[in-house]
């Protein structure tokens, strides 16, 4: 089947540091998806990314999705305590289910 | 949040019981969708459903089945729970117009 890949697992930054995770197919998407979850929690939608070479802004995020469309990063400016959790990115193949990346998990040393 | 609920919250179970876990949804969306989630896996679709009495198979389907009777309610039974189903377990739902799922808050099933 379709694959995502995320990239890195695992991000401890000290809070104030820009934090960024990346996702990567081998083919085209239609869209991706970005998703946190809070620890304990469930993910919850953030964004989603449909043209080529987009560019999503959220407050100290930012969201980009690929010319070629088979890329897409998320990047959070100046972290806070509140950005602790997993980042999923969650790629559309076509008309098939969404299929979703390993996730970041980011950890803010105050 | 949309309105996903999943029962039981927490549940421990042994080898070779069965299982079954319920999502109940009040927005009456379409689709459904049960995930498991893993460290180092992510999230993986296990089964999800088109409509009521309409199913399919995800990734990880081997061990699993569902049934869908109503619009709300999507139930994962697990025949005879093996340690390796060990996991947390999402139900998401369809978003309307978009192609966005909403989870559930989850189910952490631990097979002793």
């Amino acid at each position: 089947g379709q694959q995502v890949m995320q990239i890195p697992q695992y991000q401890h930054v000290q809070e104030g540091e820009d934090f960024t995770t990346y996702c990567n197919s081998s083919t085209t998407l239609s869209n991706i998806q970005w998703y946190k979850q809070r620890p304990g929690g469930h993910p919850v939608f953030l964004i989603q990314l449909v043209k080529s070479g987009e560019v999503k802004k959220q407050k100290r995020l930012t969201f980009q999705f690929g010319e070629a469309k088979k890329n897409s990063s998320l990047h959070i400016t100046a972290t806070q305590t509140t950005d602790v959790g997993t980042y999923f990115c969650a790629g559309l193949f076509g008309n098939e289910k969404l299929t979703f990346g390993t996730g970041t998990r980011l950890t803010i040393i105050p | 949040d949309a309105g996903i609920t999943q029962s039981p919250r927490h549940k421990v179970t042994e080898t070779g019981t069965p299982v079954t876990l319920r999502c109940h949804q009040t927005e009456n969306h379409r689709y459904m969708y049960w995930y498991r989630q893993d460290p180092g896996h992510g999230l993986r679709l296990i089964h999800y459903s088109y409509g009521v009495k309409d199913t399919d198979k995800g990734e990880v389907s081997d061990g699993y089945s569902v049934s869908r009777s109503k619009t709300e309610d999507f139930l994962l039974t697990l025949e005879s729970a093996t340690s390796s189903q060990t996991s947390v377990y999402f139900c998401a739902i369809h978003g309307q117009g978009t192609d966005t799922q909403y989870f559930g808050p989850g189910t952490r099933l631990t097979v002793l």
